[in-house]
């Protein structure tokens, strides 16, 4: 497509809950992340995919986040037994060249919103 | 360890009037250095991103942003502002050795005023 795009754009889940939020980069890009952001707080990192594989899964905040990319090219980030403090907006972002070329741009979709209650 | 730091949590102008938004950062090294612009309900926008060379860097929209390496700084600015340019802005660096953690500011939200 010509964007990253992620679905849904909008879920409230039930505390307890799973969910899923489906990312399909731009066709060929390589790299592909995974960022939160907190209402009023800028997006941090939660992991990185060099194609298939999960070069960096440090910002995932416990093991209730789970994200893959079994072909390389769409991306799922599954939450388990979703709590209030995973209320935020989920960012994807992808770029066309291996990320360890620092600096190369980065593509982000317009965002998972997820609110817990 | 990075940071990125936005002194100014809001800031209003008058639509025409001047913007400067201000970023630190903290690094051992200079490493490269963006500006995003979030609308409401949006994605991320590159702004412009400074790598080497020249310190003043043009980017999209109209806007530029100076590089201080005395400073740490990698300030955003714009000669007019107009209304369709309130937003949130974000300041973020990447490690210039390899590194691919893209470190957000808190973002400073623009309001205009007409």
């Amino acid at each position: 497509g010509a964007g990253v795009s992620q679905s849904p754009r909008y879920k409230v889940a039930k505390r307890g809950q799973d969910v899923a939020l489906r990312c399909d980069p731009i066709s060929g890009h390589v790299s592909l992340f995974w960022y939160q952001q907190a209402l009023g707080q800028g997006p941090e990192f939660l992991t990185y995919f060099q194609n298939e594989a999960q070069l960096d899964k440090s910002g995932l905040p416990s093991d209730r986040f789970f994200a893959e990319r079994p072909e390389g090219s769409v991306s799922t980030l599954k939450i388990q037994r979703t709590q209030q403090e995973d209320s935020a907006v989920y960012l994807c972002a992808s770029s066309l060249v291996n990320a360890k070329r620092a600096g190369n741009t980065i593509y982000f979709g317009e965002g998972s919103w997820l609110t817990v209650v | 360890a990075q940071s990125v730091t936005q002194p100014d949590i809001h800031i209003t102008v008058s639509e025409g009037a001047s913007l400067e938004l201000r970023c630190n950062y903290s690094y051992g090294a200079t490493p490269y250095l963006f500006w995003y612009v979030q609308s409401p309900g949006q994605g991320l926008q590159l702004l412009l991103k400074y790598f080497s060379g020249d310190t003043l860097v043009q980017g999209i929209k109209g806007f530029e942003a100076e590089f201080k390496r005395s400073q740490s700084s990698f300030n955003l600015r714009k000669p007019s502002v107009h209304w369709s340019d309130a937003a949130e802005y974000f300041c973020a660096v990447v490690r210039n050795t390899g590194g691919f953690k893209t470190i957000f500011g808190a973002g400073t939200r623009l309001f205009v005023k007409a």
